[in-house]
């Protein structure tokens, strides 16, 4: 089974940029999960999708960070314009839909994640 | 809001030992998992064992175990016979229901010396 597929895995970018990530989820999970990570904490969540829908976006900085998941697959996650802190790891999480008979309940499935530089 | 407390930025034991991870949460909730995740370095992250509050039996998968003290509020990992491949950072991690957001502490980094 294919894992959290994302991209790029690496970006440096000067402050004021733009940069977008891309992230493929596994085949049949319904929920997609953005997450931040920078250096040294636990991942924040930015982003929860249901399918299409957002499911929460509290945390995520609306006026430089966007994004979308059309068709409810593959997500994109967009940065614009950079600032310095934005420098982190940017994670993407996939889990079952909640409460699916056989699921895996709460278990996050990651991808290897897009390591942001911003100079 | 829920939060996540991992007390040990950083954690050593010696290969074939038994190491203990802490962590301790607070949350108002009575429906709640806890997870414990392994990040290698620059690998993804995985997961390493799963709780289910409901549950009163602590979770086990082969080496790891968990100590979970639903009144405390705490979830300590415990890693038996522990081997060189067992070096990562590790994340407690709370998520309330099944579909609720997760929210991770900020880690733990093990050495396993041989």
């Amino acid at each position: 089974e294919a894992g959290v597929a994302q991209s790029p895995r690496y970006k440096i970018i000067e402050k004021r940029q733009s940069v977008a990530f891309w992230c493929n989820p596994i085949s049949g999970h319904a929920t997609l999960y953005w997450y931040q990570q920078i250096l040294g904490q636990g991942p924040k969540l930015l982003i929860q999708f249901q399918n299409n829908g957002v499911v929460d976006d509290s945390q995520l900085p609306k006026d430089r960070f966007s994004a979308e998941r059309l068709k409810g697959v593959d997500s994109t996650l967009k940065i614009q314009p950079a600032k310095l802190e934005d420098s982190a790891v940017y994670l993407c999480a996939s889990s079952f839909y909640p409460g699916l008979a056989g699921a895996n309940t709460g278990e996050l499935f990651f991808g290897e994640g897009s390591r942001l530089t911003v100079l | 809001a829920q939060t996540v407390t991992q007390s040990q930025p950083e954690m050593s034991v010696q290969e074939a030992e038994t190491v203990t991870l802490s962590c301790t949460y607070d949350t108002s909730e009575s429906d709640y998992y806890l997870f414990w995740y392994k990040q290698p370095p620059s690998r993804q992250m995985i997961l390493v064992i799963r709780q289910e509050a409901y549950k009163q039996q602590n979770a086990t998968e082969n080496r790891f175990s968990v100590n979970f003290q639903k009144a405390a509020k705490s979830f300590s990992l415990k890693i038996s016979d522990s081997q060189l491949g067992d070096a990562a950072m590790y994340f407690c991690a709370y998520r309330r229901g099944s579909a609720g957001k997760s929210t991770f502490g900020d880690g733990t980094t093990l050495t396993v010396k041989p």
